[in-house]
């Protein structure tokens, strides 16, 4: 069974650093990208960004670019998205998927259960 | 930037068919997906590349797409289908895209 486990709910104060992250089990994990997407309370869906554990070169959304680092662990399997400096607008619910298409330009296929940040003062 | 957009709401009588759209310029000449994603839950694919079910989706749910509009079509609606939708392409100046999500009522 394709499973990816995130890490748990954190709560954080603004200026503070987080890394967050996604373990992909059930399935050849180097073959996929890995994507992360951002769901503030009440809203949307927004595409972040997305890495190939192969390269471990990302792909940002421009609106992201600069406001967050997603890396790869290969070795455990692993995704992250790291902040060096939260703002309470990052507060949100963040998911990571999988995706077969190469770029990230295609769909994702299986989600994360999702990793809850709160930036709170 | 490439934007999607999308009925905030739309509402279907139980057995009925509901049609959820997907508006951005020349979006048929991209690949357009679709996802329900019910209350405190992720996301799940239901359409992918304008059309394709993944396994596990029923019939009932089908795409189209082509010149402005794409469509998610879900026939014989259930109470069950009863979520947030969005559709998701990939554009060359924006990467990935969500449109803002449309929120199905099944009366």
């Amino acid at each position: 069974e394709v499973q990816l486990v995130q890490s748990g709910a954190e709560v954080k104060r603004p200026g503070e650093s987080l890394k967050i992250s996604c373990k992909g089990s059930g399935y050849t994990f180097s073959s996929y990208w890995i994507g992360w997407v951002r769901q503030m309370p009440g809203k949307g869906l927004e595409w972040m960004g997305i890495i190939y554990p192969g390269d471990s070169d990302p792909r940002y959304s421009p609106s992201f670019q600069g406001q967050v680092t997603i890396s790869v662990d290969k070795s455990i399997n692993t995704a992250y998205v790291q902040w060096s400096s939260l703002k309470a607008s990052d507060t949100a619910m963040y998911y990571c998927a999988r995706s077969i298409v190469p770029g990230g330009k295609g769909w994702f296929d299986a989600w994360g259960q999702g990793t809850l940040v709160t930036v709170s003062s | 930037s490439y934007e999607l957009s999308q009925p905030l709401s739309v509402s279907v009588a139980l057995g009925q068919t509901a049609r959820i759209t997907c508006g951005g310029i020349n979006i048929g000449s991209k690949n357009v997906h679709w996802y329900q994603q019910k209350p405190g839950q992720a996301p799940v694919l239901v359409i992918y590349r304008d059309s394709n079910r993944p396994s596990g989706i029923p019939e009932r749910f089908s795409g189209s797409n082509s010149g402005n509009t794409a469509t998610l079509t879900i026939s014989r609606a259930q109470a069950g289908d009863e979520a947030d939708y969005y559709c998701q392409v990939w554009d060359s100046s924006t990467a990935g895209v969500f449109g803002g999500g449309t929120k199905l009522t099944v009366l």
